[in-house]
This record gives structure tokens, sequence and C-alpha cells, in this order.
């Protein structure tokens, strides 16, 4: 059983803050791995894909990955309350993707 | 229309109602997919499409049904659904299986 494992939270920093998101898995073979958040009542929107060890930036968002530890994190910096929502970590490995439960984040005006 | 639609947006069923749920996508994508998404639970892909080839999750129940009669359109049929199948029904789509999903709104559904 291939899986992803998520803090459910949940996850409240006050705005302004970093908010610091992780996300272990179990696939070794995982080739890539993204993040996704949901609002309330909405669909999954992509946020961040990463392939390659390392850290990757776009904005306010910061996706890591350690592929020797199994572990994805994404850090937002400078949290608004807009960023409040349910995060979702997925995994693809051999052709199929694996989602996380997510982890619920609330910034605190 | 741009990107991954999903009609209707809310459907409201008797167990013994017939029903189907449609999906478009905008992107030129060779793969979509039928998820089921349950209050506190992971994802659950259901079906998966990609150039004419079916997968599927074989603990998907057979009152659920897919079609998908071209690149573009996906369908899930329902019949004779059950209270536990009431969720967010989401469509999304790919280039190819190894890529990045993209989702439509979702349909919830309500079994009653």
């Amino acid at each position: 059983q291939k899986e992803v494992e998520q803090n459910s939270g949940p996850l409240s920093v006050p705005e302004g803050a970093i908010a610091s998101l992780n996300c272990t898995y179990s696939d070794r073979g995982s080739q890539s791995f993204f993040w996704y958040r949901q609002y309330s009542g909405k669909s999954p929107e992509l946020i961040m894909s990463i392939y390659s060890n390392g850290d990757k930036e776009d904005g306010r968002f910061t996706a890591q990955l350690n592929k020797a530890s199994q572990y994805v994190s994404l850090l937002i910096r400078d949290s608004q309350p807009s960023d409040s929502a349910t995060y979702l970590c997925a995994v693809n490995g051999g052709n199929q993707f694996y989602f996380g439960t997510g982890t619920s984040l609330t910034v605190i005006p | 229309e741009t990107g991954v639609t999903q009609t209707p947006r809310h459907l409201v069923m008797g167990m013994t109602n017939k029903k189907s749920l449609k999906c478009e996508q905008h992107l030129g994508h060779n793969a979509m997919y039928w998820y089921k998404q349950s209050a506190k639970k992971p994802l659950e892909l259901m079906f998966v499409y990609s150039l004419e080839e079916r997968v599927e999750n074989n603990s998907v129940p057979s009152r659920f049904s897919p079609e998908c009669p071209n690149s573009s359109h996906l369908f899930l049929h329902l019949h004779t659904l059950q209270p536990e199948d009431s969720a967010l029904y989401l469509c999304a789509s790919s280039q190819s299986r190894a890529d990045t999903q993209y989702f439509g709104p979702g349909t919830r559904l309500t079994v009653l």
C-alpha cells in the first residue's frame, strides 16, 4: 500500500508568519511531488510541483524535497488570511497519483 | 470555457434514480480521471482513461460506471446509489499519467 502522510492539523499561524507544512511518502520510486491548495467547498488547485532534491521557490511559496528521507514540505512566507485552506500533498509513482488527507491551515489576522 | 468543467455542480438523488455526471476538459490533455472526496479521507481515485486505456480501482462498486467517448469528455453514470456514496466527485485531466493533474470544480452529490 503506497501511502502519503500529512499532519491533519489544524495548523494555526499569525498573519505575517511562516507556515510549514510537511508530508512523508512510502514509495521510494516516486518521481514527482505536488502541493495543492483546496478552499472549503472548492476543488484542489495546483500550487507547486517539484521533481528533484532541494528547494524550489515561487513567490511566497517554497517547496522542499528530500528523497533520501522521503519527505517533502511546503513553506508559506508572510502568511495571509487568504492562505487559510487545506493543503494536499500528492506523490506520483508508477503513473499513479497518491494524495494525502491534507493539512488544514488557518492564518489568524 | 477554459480548463476543466463539470456539470451539474450539485445533485440530489434518491437511491433508485439514475443520473450522470459530465466532465469536459479544454486543455488538450490525454488522460482524464474521476475522484471521490469524502470528509476526512484522502482523495480516492475511481477511474482513469488514458489514450483509450481504462484503469480502474477494483474497490469501486459497479453502481458507478464511467464512459469516455473521446479525449475531451468523461462521464460517470450513477445508478442505485447508497447514502454513503454522498461526496464531492472531482474530475481531473493531465497531459499524461505522469504529469500534473488539473481539477474541475466538482459535483457535490447527495444520495437520500
